[in-house]
């Protein structure tokens, strides 16, 4: 299986402030990566597939990057309802996907 | 609206069996692939499984190879797993998530909201 590896695992920020998270896979995917968000007793959220797309309704402030085995992403200016932990997941095995083992951002 | 509604969730000894049920609606639930994923508690996703859009193919994790069954109706747009041989390690919020194809990309663009299967003594 691909693996997938997140750094940094937790993350400390301030609204306003930039921030990327990185994820980072075993073997090259090409851009096969999507991005979720997930709040507290709540399902994961799509905010991005294909690596750089936006999926529908999601805030421009979201950001995706990257190709092969580095991707990136990137809230440009966090606000109060972005705290949350963010998955990337790889879907190149598509049958097979797998996930980063999650990046919590808090408060700081 | 797209919604899914998992639901069979519960206590359940070691060893023993569930059930779990995702109703959808809002969609043609016919057209779409359809896995599983699991949270263990204050732990990140795990897939579980995947069934093609008509149930022809079929796809395990691992940890479940063997224990666990996906299936689904598409005359009663519901998706199931049958989770047997069940252990402690097993405990988790299971969700049902609908795969997307758009333009060669595969995305989970909409989940459930989750069912908590506990399996303890």
């Amino acid at each position: 299986d691909i693996q997938m590896t997140q750094s940094p695992s937790s993350l400390s920020a301030s609204v306003g402030d930039r921030v990327t998270i990185t994820c980072r896979a075993s073997q090259s995917i090409s851009s096969y990566l999507n991005w979720y968000q997930q709040k507290p007793g709540k399902a994961p959220k799509l905010l991005i597939y294909a690596a750089s797309s936006l999926q529908s309704g999601v805030p421009s402030r979201f950001s995706g990057s990257g190709s092969g085995t580095d991707f990136t992403l990137t809230i440009s200016s966090l606000q109060p309802e972005d705290f949350a932990t963010y998955y990337c997941q790889q879907s190149y095995s598509t049958l097979r996907v797998t996930f980063g083992q999650g990046t919590k951002l808090e408060i700081k | 609206e797209v919604q899914l509604v998992e639901s069979g969730g519960g206590l359940v000894q070691p060893g023993g069996s569930l059930r779990l049920s995702c109703a959808a609606s809002g969609f043609t639930f016919s057209s779409y692939e359809m896995n599983w994923v699991r949270q263990a508690p204050g732990k990140g996703l795990e897939w579980v499984s995947y069934i093609s859009s008509s149930g022809s193919t079929i796809y395990y994790a691992d940890s479940v190879k063997g224990r666990f069954t996906i299936s689904r109706d598409n005359a009663k747009n519901s998706l199931y797993l049958q989770m047997n041989s069940l252990r402690a390690e097993d405990t988790a919020v299971y969700y049902c998530a609908r795969a997307k194809v758009y333009r060669g990309w595969y995305f989970f663009d909409y989940w459930g909201q989750g069912t908590l299967v506990t399996v303890s003594s």
